[in-house]
């Protein structure tokens, strides 16, 4: 099972500031298949990125995904107020194991 | 317009059953396969459970194996999870997720929680 660790944990930034979240794998994810979820306060998880760098349907471009193998990115470029939330990286190279990381809180400075 | 809608969340005792259902529309059911994911208060996501648009292919987390049975009713547009022998660390939201290349619709989630 390919284990996802996300860095840091939680990141105090401000709106307008540059957000750079990491998500490490324990093995090489194949194919790029990783994928970056936010998640707000009781609301489901909304997807963000997929293949490590496509943005799915309606997502700002302000998001950004880049890396392969076992080291990932997901870049925020310019905060706004509504993007803080919690961000969860996926794998599912490794179908049908779609082992999630255990998130970055992203708090307003 | 996509829409995922469960039900059938709830309070249950240590060792008893529940099953959840998923309600799709705005868009072809059958076609696509389909996931359970949970979310224990304050934790993070794991996955639960897949099936695929024709239920030939199933698979389980480790966790719920043996214990959690998954379907599909195509005809009525509706996923089902049948939770038995449930323990507290069952206690969770639990989502519904539409698979295209990976999650990418998923519903409001359902409560279940483990309780005496």
């Amino acid at each position: 099972e390919i284990v996802l660790t996300q860095s840091p944990g939680t990141l105090s930034l401000s709106p307008g500031e540059r957000a750079t979240l990491s998500c490490r794998a324990s093995q090489s994810v194949s194919s790029s298949y990783l994928a970056w979820y936010q998640q707000k306060p009781g609301q489901a998880p909304r997807l963000l990125i997929y293949g490590a760098s496509s943005r799915a349907t309606g997502i700002p471009d302000r998001f950004s995904g880049s890396g392969s193998g076992t080291d990932f990115t997901l870049t925020i470029s310019r905060l706004e107020p509504e993007d803080f939330a919690v961000y969860y990286c996926q794998q599912y190279g490794n179908s049908p194991m779609y082992t999630f990381g255990q998130g970055t809180r992203l708090e307003i400075k | 317009e996509v829409q995922l809608v469960e039900s059938g969340g709830g309070l249950v005792q240590p060792g008893g059953s529940l099953r959840l259902s998923c309600a799709a529309s705005g868009f072809t059911f059958g076609s696509h396969s389909m996931n359970w994911v949970r979310q224990a208060p304050g934790k993070g996501l794991e996955w639960v459970s897949y099936i695929s648009g024709s239920s030939g292919t199933i698979y389980y987390a480790d966790s719920v194996k043996g214990r959690f049975t998954i379907s599909r009713d195509n005809a009525n547009n509706s996923l089902f999870l049948q939770m038995n022998s449930l323990r507290a660390e069952d206690t969770a939201v639990y989502y519904c997720a539409r698979t295209t290349v990976t999650f990418d619709y998923w519903g409001q989630g359902t409560l279940v929680t483990v309780s005496s």
